[in-house]
């Protein structure tokens, strides 16, 4: 597709399970980011990728939270044991690269509920 | 990312224009000014950016004041789908870091 696509759209899991949060960015950007949006607050910036540059895992709540990108294209955010403040929608955006604009494409994120 | 002030929200009748203002009194000469919008149940989207200059789009436009210190999003005939919050952002030109969001505007539109 042409846009940003993230997996699963819902996920409902239990307190203390783990879960992966898929993000497929638009085909040729170089820069990934995750941010998480909880109930009515704004986004919250998570982790950078930029190339096959280490991350900048600067917004990661606590060591509970990690995130990979393979081959500089697909990323997957892993929470561990997953606490009820961790229910939110959790968004991914790519850009092209970091020099030219600063411009990034979202996707519609991932809305997930820890019962 | 400088801060900046946005009311918490707008509203305005549909096919009318709109101007959505923002306060950035600390921005850098380096700052670029982002505007993102987010309609319900979605990601924020791309609207427009600027330096200096005011710039137009297909989806809106963005006067600066000379002092770079406001800035003003222009909808010219707003429709029931604008309806969403619209976030004004500094970003420095190739900065890394994520876009930091306020809690923006929330604008509504009443048919």
């Amino acid at each position: 597709g042409a846009g940003v696509s993230q997996s699963p759209s819902n996920k409902v899991t239990e307190k203390g399970k783990d879960v992966e949060l898929r993000c497929d960015p638009i085909s040729g950007h170089t820069a990934l980011y995750w941010y998480r949006q909880s109930l009515g607050q704004g986004l919250e910036f998570l982790i950078y990728f930029q190339g096959n540059s280490a991350p900048d895992k600067s917004g990661l709540p606590s060591d509970r939270f990690s995130a990979e990108r393979t081959g500089g294209s697909v990323s997957t955010l892993t929470i561990q044991r997953t606490q009820q403040e961790d229910s939110a929608v959790y968004l991914c955006a790519s850009s092209p690269d970091r020099v030219a604009s600063g411009l990034e494409f979202f996707g519609p994120g991932t809305r997930l509920t820890v019962l | 990312d400088a801060k900046t002030t946005q009311p918490n929200s707008m509203e305005s009748n549909e096919e009318e224009p709109v101007h959505l203002p923002c306060n950035h009194s600390t921005i850098s000469g380096t700052d670029y000014i982002h505007w993102y919008r987010q309609l319900p149940s979605q990601g924020p989207e791309y609207v427009i950016h600027g330096l200096t200059s005011n710039v137009n789009n297909r989806m809106a436009s963005l006067a600066i004041a000379e002092d770079r210190k406001s800035s003003t999003l222009i909808l010219h005939r707003a429709t029931l789908r604008d309806a969403a919050v619209y976030y004004c952002i500094l970003r420095v030109r190739g900065g890394a870091d994520g876009l930091t969001f306020g809690k923006g505007t929330h604008l509504i539109i009443q048919p």
